[in-house]
């Protein structure tokens, strides 16, 4: 079965950066795209970007450009997100959720669809 | 990029059903939105796709009878009937927008759903 697994809490200090892990398993890694959205307290889902697993070609939301970076290990079946300059509006859980994928009559897009499959978090924590 | 409009609470007595709605900003009709349910403790969980026809593929794994979506217009609804209080829980919808490289997701802000 498809399992998307992250790596541990975090906890930094102002204008550190972070590096969390989804490490994934039960499909073919390079034919789906990964996005990362996180849940701040008090907020909603709030989406961050996404990789190609097998182009690796990226895409991030306007508000984080600059700041965030996916990449992605096809070997290891895992993808990354590091966030930069961290400041405290940053403490949050970090989610991966794969993308479903979708098809029109002409072309198919591996980075859009329904995000399927979600990894358990990873809590981040920005503070001095 | 579509706005998506979520009600910030609602409830239901153990057993009845209730109606969540998420509401796509103008021009934006033909959308397909997403529905997330997120656990306590958990990763979210994907409910289901819809659009005006209704579903949109499959429901997610383990997404019980009970849930069921509809839309019309700019509306797009997530029922649960009979329900029970695991499904005490917040509510996201999303959608993508865009195409190929450009893709993006919106969320809306989420329904908190208390079962009394």
């Amino acid at each position: 079965q498809v399992q998307l697994v992250q790596s541990g809490a975090e906890v930094k200090k102002p204008g550190a950066s972070v590096k969390v892990s989804c490490k994934t398993s039960g499909y073919t890694f390079n034919t789906y795209a990964m996005h990362w959205v996180r849940l701040a307290p008090g907020q909603g889902l709030e989406w961050m970007g996404w990789i190609n697993g097998g182009t690796g070609n990226t895409k991030y939301s306007q508000k984080f450009q600059g700041r965030v970076t996916i990449t992605r290990d096809i070997s290891a079946r895992t993808t990354y997100m590091e966030l930069s300059s961290l400041r405290s509006e940053d403490t949050a859980v970090y989610y991966c959720a794969r993308a479903l994928g979708y098809c029109t009559t002409t072309s198919c897009y591996a980075e859009g669809g329904s995000l399927d499959y979600w990894g358990q978090g990873t809590l981040v924590t920005v503070s001095s | 990029q579509p706005v998506l409009t979520q009600p910030p609470s609602a409830s239901a007595s153990l057993g009845a059903s209730i109606t969540l709605t998420c509401t796509l900003s103008s021009g934006y009709s033909n959308y397909k939105v997403d529905w997330y349910q997120l656990r306590p403790g958990k990763g979210p969980r994907f409910v289901m796709r819809v659009d005006t026809g209704g579903i949109v593929g499959s429901k997610g794994d383990g997404i019980p009878d009970r849930f069921s979506v509809l839309g019309s217009g700019l509306n797009r609804y997530l029922t649960i009937k009979n329900i029970q209080e695991e499904d005490e829980s917040d509510y996201h919808c999303g959608a993508d927008h865009g195409s190929g490289s450009n893709i993006v997701y919106v969320f809306g802000a989420g329904t908190k759903v208390t079962v009394l």
